[in-house]
């Protein structure tokens, strides 16, 4: 199956600080990629899509200037947590779904092995 | 009312037993459906898609109801590498790709 890498896997920052986390897929190329925010004992939300070359568009509620998305190549995807603060730890997870006909891939994602944000 | 409903649980079961898990979604409009399962502080795996006419992959059955907006997963045989929170997942159908997440049923197949 298809390979998504996330880099850092956990990040531990005091409070004012800024993230970067990166998404990559190893095997494919994505031309689209979410971002998901997941707190303990809950699911799963989606926070943006982001489309390779274009403006992520956010979910409500999601602030696009604290969460900043670039999508600048097929395989990679930036999430900066800005001025990041004690609120913000939680499980940043992305996916990456692409349509590479030729492996199989239509409109599957596949995750990321998720980033631990600990904002002290 | 939540986009995507599923029966928290947990559900606790003996090795070997048939455990069966349901889901409800709200929009009619959605097109696709899938069982993640997703294990203690990782992310999310697909188990399988979900068809109209239902599917099965060894030990795992998914069937949909579109009329009633019902997703079920049924596991038979457990094993102890079961145990794992599983969560329905819907694509929405609205904006491309986006999938609403169930809160997830958490499952534990005890010896």
């Amino acid at each position: 199956g298809a390979v998504v890498s996330q880099h850092p896997s956990w990040v531990i920052c005091k409070s004012g600080t800024s993230v970067k986390i990166e998404c990559r897929s190893l095997d494919f190329q994505a031309t689209t990629m979410f971002w998901y925010r997941q707190f303990p004992k809950q699911s799963l939300m989606l926070m943006a899509t982001s489309n390779e070359g274009s403006k992520a568009t956010y979910e409500q509620g999601v602030e696009k200037d604290k969460f900043l998305i670039n999508h600048a190549s097929l395989t990679l995807s930036t999430l900066t947590v800005t001025s990041a603060h004690p609120e913000d730890s939680s499980f940043y997870i992305c996916s990456a779904m692409g349509t590479d006909f030729a492996k199989g891939f239509t409109e599957t994602q596949y995750f990321g092995p998720g980033t631990r944000l600990l904002v002290l | 009312r939540k986009e995507v409903e599923q029966d928290p649980g947990p559900f606790n079961v003996p090795e070997g037993a048939t455990v069966a898990f349901n889901c409800t979604y709200s929009n009619s409009a959605s097109q696709s459906f899938f069982w993640y399962r997703q294990d203690c502080r990782k992310e999310p795996k697909l188990l399988m898609s979900v068809y109209s006419s239902g599917n099965e992959d060894g030990r795992f059955t998914a069937q949909l109801n579109r009329a009633s907006q019902y997703i079920s997963l049924l596991i038979r045989d457990s094993k102890l590498s079961d145990s794992a929170t599983y969560l329905c997942v819907v694509n929405g159908g609205t904006s491309y790709g986006k999938l609403t997440f169930g809160q997830g049923t958490i499952l534990t197949v005890h010896p």
